[in-house]
Formats: C-alpha cells, structure tokens, sequence
C-alpha cells in the first residue's frame, strides 16, 4: 500500500517567515497526526486530527503555528512567522481508528525546515 | 506529566553480542509502551508493543512496572540491527498515535 506521503522533504527560510508543509496520509486514515522533531530529540506530538476535526492540539504554539484537514484527507501544517527554534523535522503519521488494540501508526519520510 | 528517559544516546556492540537498550518512564496510570525503529534511510516505525508480548527480529521487551522500565533486549545482535531506538509510552484509552518518545538510542552493531 502507498504510504503517509509529504512535501516537500526539505524547506529552508530565513526566520520571520513562512512555510508551509503538507501530508497526504494512508487512504481511508481517519487519524492523522503532525509530529515536531528537534535534532537529537525524540518526535513530539503537535496537533491529531480526527478526520476533519482537531482531537488535540494542546502542543501545538497557537501563536505561529497552525493546521488543518478541511476535508478529512489532506493536511497542511503552518508557521506564520518562522523562528530559529522551529528548525526541525515535521512528521506526519495516520492511523484506521483511535482506539484499536492492534491498531498502527505509519509515519511519513518527514519535512526538514531550516530556519536560518 | 508523561515522561519517557532514554539514558544512553549511544550503544555500539559487536556483532552476535547480547543488547539491552534501556527505557525508563514516568506515569501515574496504566501504560502502554511501545519500542520504535528508523533504520538509515528509512521511515520511523513500530518494532513491538508491551501488549503484543511478542519477539520480532529477535527483539523482546518486558514491561517491569515496579521499576517502570520497558527495556529493549536482543541475544544476539545483528550488523542490520544498526539503528536509532526510541522508546514511547501511550496513556491509557488515548489514541494510538498519541505518544511520548523518549530521546532515542542510536544502535551500532559492529561486524
């Protein structure tokens, strides 16, 4: 099967910036998740979605980042202005359901933002 | 607050030597703990999960409550084990994709 597709795979931008990332998650996916993971740090949850709805983004820094999944599908994730800390890889995963016991997380190959 | 440690960065063996990567966590409920794998060049994604209490590529790991650890163990290590490490927990009847990662180990198997 395709897996959790994202684009582009690297973006460099001074900071006060903009960017924006986008993921296409495994077809019929309903979760879908936005991970930020700092060099030398494990991934840390930013926002899950539940179709097109937000479940949890109590991580996520509402000032200059923001998301959405308008159509239960694809999402793009956005930092409005950029800063040097944001530089990091953003990860997107997707999942069938929210509470399955066997349930899986596939992760995407990831975005890598250098704010400079 | 959840919180997954990761006390080695970095473990090098030699190949066929026994491994244990260590994962210690904090959290006041019911568990679910979870060992993930990217190797070079690859995505990250799931090894094992405490509940499957199942071995894959030779990897076990028990979840040891009393000292709330959830150590990753191998026999006999492989050059193709080379990897980085990261051990998650998941709190009880959240979704399966809401996870705390502890920092990671990088594995490098020698030959």
């Amino acid at each position: 099967e395709a897996g959790v597709a994202q684009s582009p795979r690297y973006k460099i931008i001074e900071k006060r910036q903009s960017v924006a990332f986008w993921c296409n998650p495994i077809s019929g996916h309903a979760t879908l998740y936005w991970y930020q993971q700092i060099l030398g740090q494990g991934p840390k949850l930013l926002i899950q979605f539940q179709n097109n709805g937000v479940v949890d983004d109590s991580q996520l820094p509402k000032d200059r980042f923001s998301a959405e999944r308008l159509k239960g599908v694809d999402s793009t994730l956005k930092i409005q202005p950029a800063k040097l800390e944001d530089s990091a890889v953003y990860l997107c995963a997707s999942s069938t359901n929210r509470t399955g016991r066997n349930e899986k997380l596939f992760f995407g190959s990831g975005t890598q933002l250098s704010v400079l | 607050a959840q919180r997954v440690t990761q006390p080695e960065k970095l473990l090098s063996v030699f190949k066929g030597a026994p491994v244990e990567l260590k994962c210690n966590y904090s959290y006041s409920g019911s568990p679910e703990l979870f060992w993930y794998v990217q190797y070079s060049r690859q995505r990250l994604q799931l090894l094992l999960r405490h509940i499957s209490r199942e071995s894959i590529k030779g990897f076990t790991a028990d979840l040891n409550k009393g000292e709330t650890s959830f150590h990753l163990k191998k026999p006999f290590a492989q050059e193709e084990d080379s990897a980085m490490y990261y051990c998650a927990l998941k709190s009880g009847g959240t979704s399966y994709g809401k996870l705390t990662f502890g920092q990671g180990t990088i594995l490098t198997v020698h030959p």
